[in-house]
């Protein structure tokens, strides 16, 4: 069946470094590649998404990258802060299709 | 609020009990969800309804039953549950179902004693 694989699963950095996040679907019909956020003890929410048309998307600090022929796609946040410490969950679905497959999460911990 | 809502927030039930969580959404959406959040695992898609119908069921043991009386309401009815039936249930809902951004409601903790 379809699944979203995932890494790493947990990331420490330092504030102000980079992080990146990587995600692999298997689904060749994929076209809509979300990302959400789920802090400590609340619901997951959309930072961003990318649609298979496009091969990049950035929203300030935030940016993703979707490679079709691979098959895998990427959050990476720059500058980041200590607000950005949660847990990122990468997802794939497509038109015409029921199912949101979400990948298994990446615990972010960013030390200030 | 994020038009999601979700009761009970916390549920504590034996394994011979009946119970059932409620969701309901005020966005005008058509399709909504059951997922299953359990420590370390991928958030677990467990049934959909789009326009009112059932469209998924993620291969999900009968002890879990779901209900959708219109578009903006969802039920899970829960009866003789296990142990290992603990986790988070959160309910979500789209535009439609398929390539869509899910809003997701705060979940349901549920305890299985």
């Amino acid at each position: 069946g379809e699944n979203v694989e995932q890494h790493p699963s947990t990331l420490s950095v330092q504030e102000g470094d980079s992080a990146v996040i990587k995600c692999t679907y298997s689904d060749s019909a994929s076209n809509y590649f979300p990302w959400y956020k789920q802090e400590l003890g609340k619901r997951p929410q959309l930072i961003i998404d990318i649609r298979s048309n496009v091969g990049e998307k950035k929203d300030q600090r935030i940016a993703v990258t979707l490679n079709k022929t691979a098959k895998h796609f990427s959050l990476h946040i720059t500058e980041t802060q200590p607000e950005d410490s949660a847990v990122y969950f990468c997802a794939a679905s497509r038109d015409g299709g029921f199912k949101t497959i979400f990948g298994a999460g990446t615990r972010l911990f960013v030390k200030a | 609020e994020t038009g999601v809502t979700q009761t009970p927030r916390h549920l504590v039930m034996g394994m011979t009990n009946k119970k059932s969580l409620k969701c309901e959404q005020h966005l005008g959406h058509n399709a909504m969800y059951w997922y299953k959040q359990s420590a370390k695992k991928p958030l677990e898609l467990m049934f959909v309804y789009n326009f009112k119908e059932q469209t998924e069921n993620n291969s999900v043991p009968s002890r879990f039953s779901p209900e959708c009386p219109n578009s903006s309401h969802l039920f899970l009815h829960l009866h003789t549950l296990q142990p290992e039936d603990s986790a988070l249930y959160l309910c979500a809902s789209s535009q439609e179902a398929g390539a869509n951004v899910l809003t997701f409601g705060a979940g349901s903790r549920l305890t299985v004693l």
